[in-house]
């Protein structure tokens, strides 16, 4: 079992639709959540990071994370062509000194207009 | 006035080769790190360094060594090229006190021959 799992997709909405993605985790030690976008052939760009459980908001866009359910969730509100990429979740790895991040395999969006 | 830059972009060559990639980083940050990402879209950390001073060590071959001339740069020597390394290297940095807010550099698309 993978410490990280993220379902890959393809999830393929219509413009203004509110998008719902999600990671689970094995390892309870993880405090540091992080939810990165890619578009096709760039680097992962940082979305947002969440510590411990709870709700975090930022325009769009909403990170919560459960911790009893070791469940994550990104959601895209009024979601745009524009936001049609890969979006990984990553978990800070407390061994690592928080430096090292497990990544998801990243959940790929299309969002059509 | 790029954040993360890696140079080569692209990097084509036959296996047996020896390569480097370069990474450097204008954001004053502290820690910087190489990932490896696969055909898959499998983002792995591979190795890390905090003011010159290697931190982590994933399970990678002997023939990829790192080196860190200075906090601003990160450099990845690749010896005896296999087929199996032909995959897209990313270099990130953070900032002191935030290990998980890493920021990526736009990726060095290495294919072996």
């Amino acid at each position: 079992q993978k410490e990280v799992e993220q379902d890959p997709g393809p999830l393929s909405v219509p413009e203004g639709a509110i998008v719902s993605l999600n990671c689970t985790y094995s390892n309870s030690a993880f405090q540091y959540f992080m939810w990165y976008r890619q578009y096709s052939r760039k680097g992962p760009e940082l979305l947002m990071y969440t510590y411990s459980s709870g709700n975090k908001e930022d325009g769009r866009f909403t990170a919560q994370v459960d911790k009893s359910s070791k469940y994550i969730s990104l959601f895209i509100r009024d979601s745009q062509p524009s936001d049609s990429a890969t979006y990984l979740c990553a978990m800070s790895d407390p061994s690592g000194g928080y430096n090292k991040l497990i990544f998801g395999a990243g959940t790929r969006l299309a969002v059509h207009p | 006035d790029t954040a993360v830059s890696q140079t080569p972009k692209y990097l084509v060559t036959q296996m047996g080769n020896d390569k480097s990639i370069k990474c450097e980083q204008n954001l004053g940050h502290d820690t910087m790190y190489w990932y490896k990402q696969d055909s898959k879209k499998f983002l792995k950390i591979m190795f890390s360094y905090n003011n010159k001073e290697l931190i982590i060590n994933e399970t990678v071959p002997n023939r990829f060594s790192p080196k860190s001339p200075d906090k601003a740069h990160l450099n990845l020597h690749i010896n005896s090229l296999e087929l199996g390394d032909s995959a897209v290297y990313f270099c990130a940095s953070s900032r002191p006190g935030v290990p998980y807010e890493q920021y990526f550099g736009p990726g060095t698309r290495l294919t072996v021959t």
